[in-house]
């Protein structure tokens, strides 16, 4: 089974600057997606970011980014100009094509003025 | 992005009562639904992945007795926890798969989800 591991169970930054959050997964397919999502105290899950395995371009959203290791297994989360609407639960989530995701255990982030 | 609903946001029940959770595709229809429970301060767990018109295909150690998964139709699936208990308690939420991004984009759709209070 796929394990996704989120080592940083809390993270802080101050507003404007860059935080970058941690995720490894296990895996032995070459093909599949990541995500980042992100949870407010409302709970609603929102996708930061993903990520196809095959692309060897990292992704980009706006403030968001991500670097994607595929032969180290890593998929950490970059947060430029951080925002005090930033703060919340991120989760990273791993998926195979047509399954469900398979999610690390989170990371809290406090951004503080 | 496509839109699912829950329906009810949040519920309290006695124990021993069952309870109906509903998850709505609004604008696109979803073969795949997956149900979620997530604890306090802790992360999403599959417990089931619904398919319509089948059988939903359950995630080891949940109660299939305990919680029944009907998705009898392209835009809906249900979840009923029979004969609730304090241990129940929890935020469930539910995703589905909108099919006409498979393969593209591949991505899920949550709903708000629903907490569950057993008394």
């Amino acid at each position: 089974a796929q394990t996704v591991t989120q080592s940083q169970p809390e993270m802080s930054v101050q507003e404007a600057e860059t935080v970058t959050l941690s995720c490894t997964y296990d895996t032995s397919e070459s093909d599949y997606y990541l995500f980042w999502y992100k949870q407010p105290p409302s709970r609603q899950m929102i996708l930061v970011i993903r990520q196809e395995a095959y692309k060897q371009q990292n992704a980009t959203e706006n403030r968001f980014s991500v670097n994607f290791q595929k032969a180290a297994k890593s998929f950490s989360l970059k947060i430029s100009d951080s925002q005090l609407g930033d703060a919340a639960m991120y989760f990273c989530a791993y998926e195979e094509s047509g399954y469900a995701l398979n999610f690390g255990k989170g990371t809290s982030l406090l951004v503080t003025p | 992005g496509a839109v699912v609903s829950q329906h009810p946001s949040r519920v309290i029940c006695k124990s021993g009562t069952s309870v109906k959770i509903e998850c709505r595709s609004l604008d696109f229809q979803a073969t795949t639904m997956f149900w979620y429970r997530q604890f306090p301060k802790k992360s999403l767990m599959l417990m089931a992945t619904s398919n319509e018109g089948s059988k939903a295909t359950y995630e080891q150690g949940v109660e299939k007795d305990k919680f029944l998964i009907n998705h009898a139709s392209l835009t809906l699936s249900t979840l009923t926890v029979t004969s609730a208990h304090p241990e129940d308690s929890s935020f469930y939420i539910c995703s589905a798969r909108d099919p006409r991004t498979s393969g593209r984009d591949n991505e899920q759709f949550f709903g708000p989800g629903t907490r569950l209070t057993v008394l």
